[in-house]
């Protein structure tokens, strides 16, 4: 149980254009997703906290405006990386779950080159 | 701010030593919780801790979590090639939000 799925796994993008990555939670709802971002042999920072049906809360320094996030339904939270640049390339992971047990599962991750 | 540091960043080891990971958190937490990373692929999970004083073990590798003392240690006992990885602790703060946040990392090499 448990499982996050992650899509797409890798995508290459010009400058300038936008990219949407979905991430869902197959066989459980999640009322609360994570989005965090992984730049090469570093730690994994927290961008957003996705709320279902509700405004995402976004970690200090992270741009709302460029990091569009949507979490329309109990299984699934988007996020659109809005007029790319190579400094957004990146390794894009997400997150759901946090029951005691078994705390949280993560996606596959995303890797987002943008050229 | 909440930090979460790791010790050591980079750890090579042979072929059936033992050694420890270090997790220090700057903050009360509910959870605490360990990841391994290989390259280029996502998270596994390893252990959630919940409670002071848990202990939980895994085949070769074993974690414990002191509340008081905010550190968490992940064990490793005759270590393997397979272990290689990056291990991650990760705080969990259920009072602001269920935030989540990841320790610096420890990038394991095993030597044969």
């Amino acid at each position: 149980g448990a499982v996050v799925s992650q899509h797409p796994s890798r995508v290459i993008c010009k400058s300038g254009t936008s990219v949407k990555i979905e991430c869902r939670s197959l066989d459980f709802q999640a009322t609360t997703m994570f989005w965090y971002r992984q730049f090469p042999k570093q730690s994994l920072m927290l961008m957003a906290t996705s709320n279902e049906g509700s405004k995402a809360t976004y970690e200090q320094g992270v741009e709302k405006d460029k990091f569009l996030i949507n979490h329309a339904s109990l299984t699934l939270s988007t996020l659109t990386v809005t007029s790319a640049h190579p400094e957004d390339s990146s390794f894009y992971i997400c997150s759901a779950g946090g029951r005691p047990n078994y705390g949280y599962t993560f996606g596959s991750g995303t890797r987002l080159t943008v050229v | 701010e909440l930090k979460v540091e790791q010790n050591p960043l980079f750890l090579s080891m042979q072929e059936g030593k033992n050694y420890t990971i270090y997790c220090n958190y700057s903050t009360t937490s509910d959870r605490l919780y360990w990841y391994r990373q290989d390259p280029g692929k996502s998270l596994e999970s390893l252990f959630v801790l919940l409670s002071n004083g848990a202990v939980k073990q895994e085949g070769r590798l074993m974690a414990s979590l002191d509340t008081k003392a905010r550190l968490s240690t992940l064990h490793i006992t005759a270590a393997v090639h397979d272990l290689s990885a990056t291990y991650f602790c990760a705080v969990h703060l259920k009072n602001t939000g269920n935030q989540f946040y990841f320790g610096t990392g420890t990038s394991l090499t095993v030597i044969p």
